[in-house]
């Protein structure tokens, strides 16, 4: 069955650092892959989408996500961070055919300090 | 904004209850999806309406149901209130049936007391 792994809940970076969030899948076949930010009280907005190509994706708000096939992963990354991207990140699978829907992970909470 | 808007954004509701929510889907998609986010998880699939007819559901019991009507906006309707159902409902709505992107609205959070 298709999976979708946050292993981090909760992250704290201080602003300007860099961000890494992890995100690994399970799936049978190559997936889409997504990642989406959730601000408190709001809907999912979509940051970055990796459908085939260039395993390096480039999204909104300065954000950049590498597939690598060999380890299930798609880690989301920002090289410095703002306050204002404090919110819920999602990681998010789903097939490159067919109707199965998208499967979520559990979301990484961030947290972002002077 | 994504386009996609929900109604409401917030109601209360007591256990035994029936509750309906509505979805009116971007300009252009023909598909809406149906999502549960409870407190501290992602979100869950319920169901995904295309063209008017249930194309795929999660596990989610009977009282959960659906329509979407032939201007492509969707209802959820609920039967039978738990209060594990308080959640946040995600509408979703997409160009076509397969995993493409998700357009989301921004939800409607439904206390169960």
């Amino acid at each position: 069955a298709q999976s979708v792994t946050q292993p981090d809940i909760h992250i704290t970076v201080s602003e300007g650092a860099s961000l890494e969030l992890r995100c690994n899948y399970s799936y049978g076949a190559t997936p889409y892959l997504f990642w989406y930010v959730q601000s408190p009280g709001q809907g999912l907005q979509l940051l970055l989408k990796y459908f085939s190509g260039d395993t390096l994706v480039q999204g909104i708000k300065g954000f950049e996500a590498e597939f690598k096939r060999s380890q299930s992963s798609f880690n989301l990354r920002k090289p410095s961070v703002h306050w204002s991207d404090a919110a819920e990140y999602f990681c998010a699978v789903g097939p490159n055919s067919g109707n199965t829907p998208l499967v979520f992970g559990k979301g990484t909470r961030l947290s972002v300090i002077a | 904004e994504t386009g996609v808007t929900q109604s409401p954004t917030h109601l209360i509701k007591t256990r035994g209850q029936q509750v309906t929510l509505r979805c009116s889907s971007q300009s252009g998609h023909n598909t809406v999806s149906w999502y549960q986010q409870a407190l501290g998880q992602g979100p869950q699939f319920i169901f995904q309406y295309y063209r008017e007819e249930e194309n795929g559901r999660g596990n989610f019991p009977p009282r959960f149901s659906g329509l979407q009507f032939p201007n492509y906006s969707s209802e959820l309707n609920v039967n039978a209130l738990e209060l594990d159902d308080s959640a946040l409902y995600l509408c979703a709505s997409s160009r076509d049936r397969g995993a493409g992107e998700l357009f989301f609205g921004e939800g409607s959070r439904l206390t169960v007391l």
